[in-house]
This record gives structure tokens, sequence and C-alpha cells, in this order.
């Protein structure tokens, strides 16, 4: 079925370190998936995304690891700042025949960043 | 860089009032959304939109919901009889031709009383 799921629903980490937030998917034709960033009243932000012909893919300071044998996925922040303080949410598409198609978000996971 | 961008910012109603939420989509992107999301909660899906139709909607776009693009920049979602369990921000996203990264807005926080 559709449905995508966070293992931890608080992450706290100390400034410099870094962290690791974990996402689980059920659907295993699932082929794309999308982490957003969510600050305090704002709306969800794009920060990586992979496809499942990738096992890893790298942004500016964000690892993402796909693992399809578990059906498991990662998002790695190096040397975690205070910004990055968020919901972090995993998602991926809802497939539909023909034309684009929704999101389904994971439940979140809080990441604070403490001094 | 473009971006999704929702008016009001906040909102606040009486039980059994209408409210239209508006969003400007970014300019290139074909494919609009709305999303909810109730406080301390995942978002939701609400409703696609291509080519001046709803694509596909979920069981919670009943019938005191619509959407509509009055103009070429404009989408909007419209609650008929707002209820207590509508109070939520609401995100309005898009997406273009060939892409299937959505980019959100800031949302509208409704709040029905």
């Amino acid at each position: 079925g559709e449905s995508v799921g966070l293992h931890l629903p608080t992450l706290s980490v100390q400034e410099g370190d870094n962290s690791i937030i974990n996402c689980a998917y059920s659907n295993s034709a699932s082929d794309y998936f999308i982490w957003y960033k969510q600050e305090s009243g704002k709306g969800p932000q794009f920060i990586i995304d992979i496809r499942s012909n990738m096992d890893k893919r790298q942004g500016q300071r964000v690892t993402v690891l796909l693992n399809k044998t578990v059906k498991h996925l990662s998002l790695q922040i190096a040397a975690t700042q205070p910004g990055d303080s968020a919901v972090y949410f995993c998602a991926e598409p809802g497939h539909i025949s023909g034309g684009y198609n929704k999101l389904i978000f994971g439940a979140g996971t809080r990441l604070a960043v403490h001094p | 860089e473009p971006e999704v961008t929702q008016t009001p910012s906040h909102q606040v109603t009486q039980m059994g009032q209408e409210v239209i939420l508006r969003c400007v989509p970014i300019s290139n992107h074909l494919y609009f959304y709305w999303y909810r999301q109730i406080l301390g909660q995942k978002v939701e899906f609400l409703v696609s939109f291509y080519n001046n139709e709803i694509s596909e909607k979920s069981e919670i776009f009943d019938d005191q919901f619509s959407v509509e693009r009055p103009d070429g920049s404009n989408f909007t979602l419209k609650i008929r009889s707002t209820k207590l369990e509508d109070s939520a921000m609401y995100f309005c996203a898009s997406t273009r031709e060939g892409q299937e990264t959505q980019y959100f807005g800031p949302g509208t926080r409704l709040l029905v009383l």
C-alpha cells in the first residue's frame, strides 16, 4: 500500500554533530523520494530527492541514502547548525494513472539543535 | 528565485462561513495542489488540478470544498461552510511539466471558531 513513515518523532543533537533522520516506506514499487524541511510556521521546503536507481545522493551538507532491500531511506545532515532545527518529512508520489501525483508525507521528525 | 505565494497568511472565521484561500503558483508551473496540515500532524493531500480540472482528490475533499483557477495566475480553495475541524494550515503547491518535486507556499493558517 501507500505508506511512508518515520522511526523517531524527535531528534536532539549538539551543534556541529551529524544528524541522521530515518524514514521507512512500504510500497516496494516506489521509485522516487523527497525530503522536505519545515520550519515553524512555514511551508515544506525541498531539500533533496533521490530516485530508486540510486543508493546515495549528496547535496550541500546533506546526503540521502536509499536501501531498497529494507525499504528505508535516511537523511544525513553534516555539521548540524541551529538553522537546521525544523521538522523533516520524507515524501513519495502516490501514483495515479497519467498526470502528476499527489505527495504522501511521512509523520515527520523534529530536529532540535542545541548549542 | 520564483516562489509560491499564498494569501491571507492567517484567517479567522466563524463556523458555517465561507472562506476562500488564494495562491499564486510559480508562473511556468502547470500542476497545482492543495494540502492541509492539522496542528502537529503530517501534511495531507487534498486535491490536484491540471488543465482546468481536478486530477485527483482525497476523501477529505468533500462537497464543501472547491478549487478554481479564475485567471492565469491565481489558484483558489473555497470552503463553503466551514467546520471546526477545518482548522489547519493550508498549503498550495505547484510543479512544472516533467518534474515531480512540488514547491510549497508559506501556507494559510485557518482558524474556525
